[in-house]
């Protein structure tokens, strides 16, 4: 069946470095996929999404590229800030009727100032 | 607030006891969805809605777990005979009916802790 795979964490950065966080899928067919982030206390937000391959998702600083040839969708930003601290979830969501999220185990990112 | 909301936010139940969970949708989705997420885990899908019909539950959905959306507003999920396994947060989501570029939307989830 259809599965997402994420690098595990936590990942510890300093303020101001470089972000990724990887993500590969399994899927038939041609899924859609996103990522979404959960704030301390908060519920799950959409981050970003891609609907078909070689779209870039972008948002809050943050990118990334649907690459159908490696099945990966991995997360990145230039400079990251204490703010971004988060777990963040990396999911897809396949054809069918019911269009239901398949999520990743998701990665604890912890900016330290 | 119009988002997703869900009541309680909390709860902690003796095992072998009943609860029974809210989720109040974003007012003009049909869809709406129950996950399950257990520490260190990704949500995991358990059921789905369109309007008041329950279209597909997951196998994770053992017969002890009940889905009801009435009028295809609030939905309840209801667990009978609660087992210590059954502790994680429940969340709950909505969306319009899917497309490609539909977005699901969130509620802060019920936290449900067996003892």
């Amino acid at each position: 069946g259809d599965s997402v795979t994420q690098m595990e964490g936590p990942v510890t950065l300093s303020e101001e470095a470089f972000l990724t966080i990887n993500c590969t899928y399994t899927a038939t067919g041609y899924p859609s996929l996103f990522w979404y982030v959960q704030y301390p206390g908060e519920g799950l937000q959409l981050l970003l999404k891609a609907t078909k391959a070689d779209d870039k998702g972008s948002n809050k600083g943050f990118e990334a590229t649907y690459r159908k040839e490696t099945t990966s969708f991995h997360l990145e930003k230039g400079s990251v800030q204490v703010s971004d601290s988060a777990v963040y979830f990396c999911a897809l969501r396949g054809g069918g009727a019911t269009n239901k999220l398949i999520f990743g185990t998701g990665t604890l990112l912890a900016v330290q100032p | 607030d119009t988002g997703v909301s869900q009541d309680p936010r909390h709860k902690i139940t003796k095992r072998g006891q009943n609860v029974t969970f809210r989720c109040d949708p974003i007012s003009e989705h049909n869809r709406l969805y129950w996950y399950r997420q257990t520490l260190g885990q990704g949500p995991e899908f358990l059921t789905y809605f369109q309007n008041e019909a329950q279209l597909e539950k997951s196998r994770l959905l053992s017969d002890r777990f009940s889905a009801e959306r009435p009028k295809g507003s609030f939905s309840t999920l209801e667990i009978q005979r609660t087992e210590q396994g059954d502790s994680a947060m429940y969340l709950c989501a909505s969306s319009l009916k899917a497309s490609a570029n539909t977005e699901a939307f969130f509620g802060q989830g019920t936290r449900l802790t067996v003892v």
